[in-house]
């Protein structure tokens, strides 16, 4: 069982709809959450991250934590054509995110016009 | 701040070669990390290094790679010598404590 699981899409979704990316983890004593987005051919770029139970948002962006399921989603309101990439989930133990992090495979996500 | 800075881009090499992939991380970052990326596998912990100390390499695939972090400012990863398998993209990022990484451009690593 891989250790965060996510599903590799693709993801289609119209434009100004909303994209739901979900990703669930194998260890219950993880404690920091990421979502990283990365464009074809470039690096991973941080984008959120949440530490405790409940909703964070940012601007467009949505991070939902339930630790008892040990589930993440990532909400993107009103998508955007800017917004097709791959999204990556990324776990990590420690409170800070500055130790090392289990990614997922990512989720191809395309935003239709 | 230049972010962190990889080197080279692209390297395309023939097998059994010594392939050395370079990084600098941004300045004050006391953490580094080597990733390595392929479709089938995606993005894989290799090691990592605080304080220029190595804490885990339990990701190094086998012997023929190394890494050494010789001061705050850089890190090489070698792989010595390459196989085709090893073809990949490689990734360096570094951290300062606050939240998640900042990732390098990346190293495409071509060996034939």
């Amino acid at each position: 069982q891989k250790e965060v699981e996510q599903n590799s899409g693709p993801l289609s979704v119209p434009e100004g709809a909303i994209a739901s990316l979900n990703c669930t983890y194998s260890d219950r004593g993880s404690q920091s959450f990421f979502w990283y987005r990365q464009y074809s051919g470039k690096s991973p770029e941080l984008i959120m991250f949440i530490y405790s139970n409940g909703d964070k948002e940012d601007g467009r962006f949505t991070a939902q934590l339930n630790k008892a399921s040990q589930y993440v989603s990532l909400l993107i309101r009103d998508s955007q054509p800017s917004d097709s990439a791959t999204y990556l989930c990324a776990v990590g133990i420690s409170n800070f995110g500055n130790e090392k992090l289990t990614f997922g495979t990512g989720t191809r996500l395309t935003i239709i016009p | 701040d230049a972010g962190v800075i990889q080197s080279p881009r692209h390297e395309v090499t023939e097998m059994g070669q010594e392939v050395t992939l370079r990084c600098k991380p941004i300045s004050g970052h006391d953490y580094l990390f080597w990733y390595r990326q392929t479709m089938m596998r995606g993005l894989e912990l290799l090691i990592y290094f605080n304080n220029n100390v190595p804490i885990d390499d339990s990701g190094m695939p086998e012997d023929r790679f190394s890494a050494k972090m010789p001061n705050a400012s850089f890190s090489t990863l070698k792989i010595q010598p390459s196989e085709p398998r090893d073809s990949a993209v490689y990734f360096c990022a570094s951290s300062s404590g606050t939240a998640g990484y900042t990732f390098g451009s990346g190293t495409r690593l071509t060996v034939v």
